[in-house]
């Protein structure tokens, strides 16, 4: 079945520095990507998402691309900040006609000053 | 934008009682509820997907007697873990697909403590 692999956390950098979080993906034909962040004691939101390969997601400094070749669909962000310390999951919605998605581990991120 | 409203934030219990949360969309109609159970440090585990009208699907391994989940409306799902106990204990969320515009909205979560 369908199934997503995040990288373990919890990722502790300081302000400003280079983010990526790695993700590849199983499913058959093409699926919908997504990355959703969570703060701590919340539901999760929407952070961008791609529906095809090569596409890419960007989002208050956040991109990730669709990429069918490697099954993959790293989260990255050029310099992050203290305000994006969070949970980060990455999902896959599959096209067998069922709506549901399917979420990785997620991966703690923590940034400190 | 989107918006789904869970209620309740945060409940906590006695073991043998029921608890009844809410998940009301706001501002659109979903076709489709989904309810997801997360426990700590873990990912989200899908428990079930309901659509307004119909008997809800169960995913593998959930008690479907024992979180009953109810989907009147195309604004409101709810569930109710019956007869709970402490290893229910957990941080439910409940999520929303409206496909036109939205895709899929989450819950605040409800954070629930059987004692």
């Amino acid at each position: 079945g369908d199934s997503v692999t995040q990288m373990e956390g919890p990722v502790t950098l300081s302000e400003e520095a280079f983010l990526t979080i790695n993700c590849t993906y199983t499913a058959t034909g093409y699926p919908s990507l997504f990355w959703y962040v969570q703060y701590p004691g919340e539901g999760l939101q929407l952070l961008l998402k791609a529906t095809k390969a090569d596409d890419k997601g960007s989002n208050k400094g956040f991109e990730a691309t669709y990429r069918k070749e490697t099954t993959s669909f790293h989260l990255e962000k050029g310099s992050v900040q203290v305000s994006d310390s969070a949970v980060y999951f990455c999902a896959l919605r599959g096209n067998t006609g069922f709506q549901k998605l399917v979420f990785g581990t997620g991966t703690r991120l923590l940034v400190s000053p | 934008g989107a918006v789904v409203s869970q209620h309740p934030s945060w409940v906590i219990c006695k073991s043998g009682t029921s608890v009844k949360i809410e998940c009301r969309s706001l501002d659109f109609q979903a076709t489709t509820m989904f309810w997801y159970r997360q426990f700590p440090k873990q990912s989200l585990m899908l428990m079930a997907t309901s659509n307004e009208g119909s008997k809800a699907t169960y995913e593998q391994g959930v008690e479907k007697d024992k979180f009953l989940i109810n989907h009147a409306s195309l604004t409101l799902s709810t569930l109710t873990v019956t007869s709970a106990h402490p290893e229910d204990s957990s941080f439910y969320i409940c999520s929303a697909l409206e496909t036109v515009h939205y895709g899929y909205t989450f819950g605040s979560g409800t954070r629930l403590t059987v004692v």
